[in-house]
């Protein structure tokens, strides 16, 4: 199965612009990603679903077009830009993977953002 | 509007059966476009993917829980549940079930979460 790393951390200045980094496992290069966002004491919120040919799909409720995705081989990118204090969050990368009857889900160990 | 919620214990002793139920309102469980799922996340930590149900009875585990847990449904009061027996503290939590939704191609996602509820193992 795959996995998927993340940095623990980040941070960025109001008004300022972040990439988040999701890096996947040699194997899953051309594996589709979803990035969830997680307010504090809140479940997750889908953000996008991310390939190498970038988003797939539309952005879920209520995720301003600020927020961005991208892909290059082993990593799927979330850029929010002009940062407001609300998108302080934690946010997570997950696939879900399936072959010879072996499915399941993996996340990340999901990145915590600092709004300064 | 689909919305989800957790229900069940806060604390269950160690070596008991953790038991929780998600109700689903404003969405069918026995619709052919949805999974059925439960996540937790230890507080802190990241989010670990436990297993899902599909209304054929269908269901798949995390493989690390595989020997402790089942999920079921109950499409006549369009909730499902899940069961983990032999509880350690390792299993203290915050559980959600959240909805498989599938849109369209490969649009496909967990569109639809429940707020989660917490679950400590302790004596």
């Amino acid at each position: 199965q795959p996995v998927l790393t993340q940095p623990p951390s980040a941070s960025a200045s109001l008004g300022a612009s972040v990439t988040l980094t999701c890096t996947l496992t040699s194997d899953y290069s051309y594996y589709k990603v979803d990035w969830y966002q997680q307010r504090p004491g809140k479940g997750p919120r889908f953000v996008m679903r991310v390939g190498t040919d970038g988003i797939v799909g539309s952005r879920g409720d209520g995720i301003p077009d600020r927020f961005s995705v991208s892909g290059s081989g082993l990593h799927r990118y979330l850029t929010i830009t002009d940062i407001k204090g609300e998108d302080e969050s934690d946010y997570h990368c997950g696939v879900d993977y399936g072959s010879g009857g072996n499915f399941g889900w993996v996340f990340g160990g999901g990145t915590k953002l600092t709004v300064l | 509007q689909v919305q989800l919620q957790e229900s069940g214990p806060g604390l269950v002793k160690p070596s008991q059966t953790l038991s929780l139920t998600c109700i689903v309102s404003g969405a069918s469980i026995s619709s052919d476009d949805f999974y059925w799922h439960w996540i937790r996340q230890s507080p802190g930590k990241g989010l670990e993917w436990v297993g899902y149900m599909y209304h054929s009875g269908t269901s798949y585990y995390n493989p690390s829980l595989k020997s402790r847990v089942t999920i079921s449904m109950d499409t006549s009061k369009n909730h499902f549940s899940l069961s983990l027996n032999s509880v350690t503290a390792a299993d203290s939590a915050f559980y959600f079930c959240a909805r498989y939704a599938f849109y369209y191609g490969d649009f496909n996602f967990l569109d639809s979460w429940g707020p989660g509820t917490l679950v400590t193992v302790s004596s």
